[in-house]
């Protein structure tokens, strides 16, 4: 099937403004997540989900960062009132396990590049 | 503050030579450790997961972990010029649910 897919692939956006970033996973993966990448820096772990519930947000940047999913599909990640410094690219992974357990591989789509003037 | 720490490069190593890369871990519980590979402009792709002490060989490339000296590292054997990527090391810290990352170490295979 499919691999895991993001939307859209670019996004520019004006300081103050919202965005919405969204993430298709892998057919029957229950477990979701979201990363933020920054340039030359590493991946910096957001948020993940296991089927609709979300059960650490501590890694999410800031409160003007929300995510959600629903239906145990599809994700969205919101940033409002976007900052520059909010610029990266934000990756979307699923699995068909969760984090804490072993060999959970985690397939990554192919991003979302945020360009915040 | 947990932390995963890498050598960002760039690590040239010449074509058919052996590339080593290493990682270390801050957190002792960790138990669940990868390598992931980037190209540039693209996204990872895991290469690797060891979750034991020892060696864990797949192809060309062997997982090397030592937990009592919170090490992991990645060997590629005869490198090729399309090994030249940003590999990205990634612990899962013990009792969290969380994945932290390295910065990745790029690595240049010289033809």
């Amino acid at each position: 099937g499919a691999g895991v897919s993001q939307s859209p692939s670019n996004k520019v956006t004006e300081k103050g403004k919202d965005v919405e970033l969204r993430c298709d996973p892998i057919s029957g993966h229950t477990a979701l997540y979201w990363y933020r990448q920054s340039l030359g820096q590493g991946l910096e772990f957001l948020i993940y989900f296991q089927g609709n519930s979300a059960p650490d947000k501590s890694g999410l940047p800031s409160d003007r960062f929300s995510a959600e999913r629903t239906g145990g599909s599809v994700s969205t990640l919101t940033i409002q009132r976007t900052q520059q410094e909010d610029s990266a690219v934000y990756l979307c992974a699923s699995s068909f396990l969760t984090i804490p357990l072993m060999g959970d591989t985690q397939y990554f789509g192919p991003g979302t590049r945020l360009t915040v003037l | 503050q947990k932390e995963v720490e890498q050598n960002s490069g760039p690590l040239s190593v010449p074509e058919g030579a052996i590339a080593s890369l290493n990682c270390t871990y801050s957190d002792r519980v960790s138990q669940s450790f990868f390598w992931y590979r980037q190209y540039s402009g693209k996204s990872p792709e895991l290469i690797m997961s060891i979750y034991s002490n020892g060696d864990k060989e797949d192809g060309r490339f062997t997982a090397q972990l030592n937990k009592a000296s919170q090490y992991v590292s990645l060997l590629i054997r005869d490198s090729q010029p399309s090994d030249s990527a940003t590999y990205l090391c990634a612990v899962i810290l013990g009792g969290d649910d969380k994945i932290i990352f390295g910065k990745g170490t790029r690595l240049h295979i010289l033809p």
